[in-house]
């Protein structure tokens, strides 16, 4: 069974950094892209960026409103994708999904975690 | 950047009744590779969303027949032929044929029963 777990979420200044987990099972994670997702409160999904695998040089991919501010990286010995945010706005506030790229494009979530970001 | 425009925004369906909903994209979906990059995705209250259908027409894993998906191009459907309880939240449509900029959704339909 697939599964995403993210972590590290919660409150930070307009400014600051955080850095989001997704620790992934039940699959080969370093056969796989990843993305990350996001979803503003009451609001609708947001594409944020991808990770490629190994096969792809871990290649990169960010949406425009996050780019330079946001870096995908992922750890496949640790079977974990990484979301390193910085400069974060109120704007960024958000349920952060963690998905997995399959041959059918995105096609598993994790439950997500939520990033706050406020004064 | 390709926007996505889904109708309605909101349906509300008597249990066993069918429901559709549109998604339009301001560009073609057509790759040149033969294939369309439409998918269908449905979010259930206080969970994160899931794969419903992949490129236009195809059910994904575990997904009842009773959920189809059509339209090429531009246009295209979702339809599910009688609504039940369990089919109740928002559903996105979502196309990824370039990347940059990158997948871009709908505003999402929300499914609620009458």
């Amino acid at each position: 069974e697939v599964q995403l777990v993210e972590s590290g979420g919660g409150l930070v200044q307009p400014g600051g950094s955080l850095r989001l987990s997704c620790a992934a099972s039940g699959f080969t994670f370093s056969d796989h892209y990843m993305d990350w997702v996001r979803q503003a409160p009451g609001k609708g999904l947001e594409w944020v960026g991808r990770t490629r695998n190994k096969a792809n040089s871990y290649t990169t991919e960010y949406a425009a409103s996050v780019k330079g501010r946001f870096t995908i990286s992922r750890d496949d010995s640790k079977n974990s994708l990484y979301l390193q945010m910085n400069s974060l706005k109120t704007e960024d506030t958000a349920v952060y999904y963690c998905a997995r790229v399959g041959r059918y494009d995105i096609d598993y979530w994790g439950q997500g975690t939520l990033v706050t970001v406020s004064s | 950047d390709i926007v996505m425009t889904q109708t309605p925004l909101s349906l509300s369906v008597t249990p066993g009744q069918p429901a559709s909903i549109s998604c339009k994209s301001s560009q073609s979906l057509l790759h040149s590779d033969g294939k369309t990059y439409l998918y269908w995705y449905l979010q259930k209250p206080g969970q994160p969303p899931q794969l419903l259908i992949y490129e236009v027409s195809n059910r994904f894993s575990g997904v009842p027949d009773r959920f189809s998906g059509s339209g090429s191009g531009t246009d295209f459907t979702l339809k599910i032929s009688r609504v039940e309880a369990e089919d109740v939240g928002v559903y996105y449509c979502m196309q990824s044929i370039q990347l940059p900029p990158g997948p871009t959704f709908g505003q999402g339909t929300k499914l609620e029963i009458k």
